[in-house]
């Protein structure tokens, strides 16, 4: 079946404790990103990646990082998070990376910070 | 960049009746329009897209509707039902360079169908 898979679906940690959302596709998408939701402000994009080790910042990025070390695979990481990145993230992969189609979204992880 | 506004944030209809969600963007070099939906508790899934080359695109019971000149375009479900109801997301995609695939959301219209 043709999915975007995140790990864990809930996490709980506390600040400064460094952490990694996993993030992987099985459609041999180039195009990966990560968008955080917040009520009342959409999704915003963190970073993006246009293909393996091709990655840019988002419209948010301060407090993240990532990797694209393989097509399949793109990683969120925070360093030393802090309460407010505590948010609901989807990482979202789509066919074609010089071409507007359709954005694939994982199931979610939401993260609490405290 | 590109900066995408969605009203009302809150829409409330009788089963039957129709509801329309409407986005406005700011850049004009945005030439691709998807709206997704996301379930509570789901992801945000795609129901329809349009790009700037045609001014109308229709789904059965969903249609959205694109005005290049006033840079806004809009969402029209008719007959809803209570499955409808679900939070919407307009976006925007300008094209060219690094901006293929980065899309900007609006903030998300919380659509509520009473049966």
């Amino acid at each position: 079946e043709a999915q975007v898979t995140q790990n864990p679906r809930y996490l709980i940690t506390v600040t400064g404790k460094k952490l990694t959302v996993t993030c992987s596709q099985n459609m041999n998408h180039e195009y990966m990103s990560w968008y955080r939701q917040d009520p009342g402000l959409g999704l915003r994009q963190i970073y993006y990646s246009m293909n393996v080790e091709v990655t840019d910042k988002g419209d948010v990025p301060e407090g993240y990082k990532v990797s694209r070390k393989e097509k399949r695979n793109f990683p969120l990481i925070l360093e030393s998070p802090s309460p407010n990145q505590t948010s609901l993230y989807f990482c979202a992969s789509s066919l074609l990376a010089h071409s507007n189609t359709e954005a694939f979204f994982g199931q979610g992880t939401r993260l609490t910070v405290v | 960049g590109e900066n995408v506004e969605q009203h009302p944030s809150t829409l409330s209809v009788q089963e039957g009746d129709s509801a329309v969600i409407k986005c406005t963007y700011s850049d004009s070099a945005s030439n691709y329009f998807p709206w997704y939906k996301q379930e509570l508790g789901k992801r945000p899934q795609l129901i329809i897209d349009i790009r700037s080359n045609v001014g109308e695109k229709k789904d059965q019971r969903i249609a959205v509707t694109l005005n290049k000149t006033a840079k806004h375009f809009s969402l029209h479900i008719t007959e809803t039902q209570p499955e409808d109801s679900a939070v919407y997301f307009c976006a925007a995609n300008p094209a060219g360079g690094t901006s293929y695939g980065k899309l900007t959301f609006g903030q998300g219209t919380i659509l509520t169908v009473h049966p």
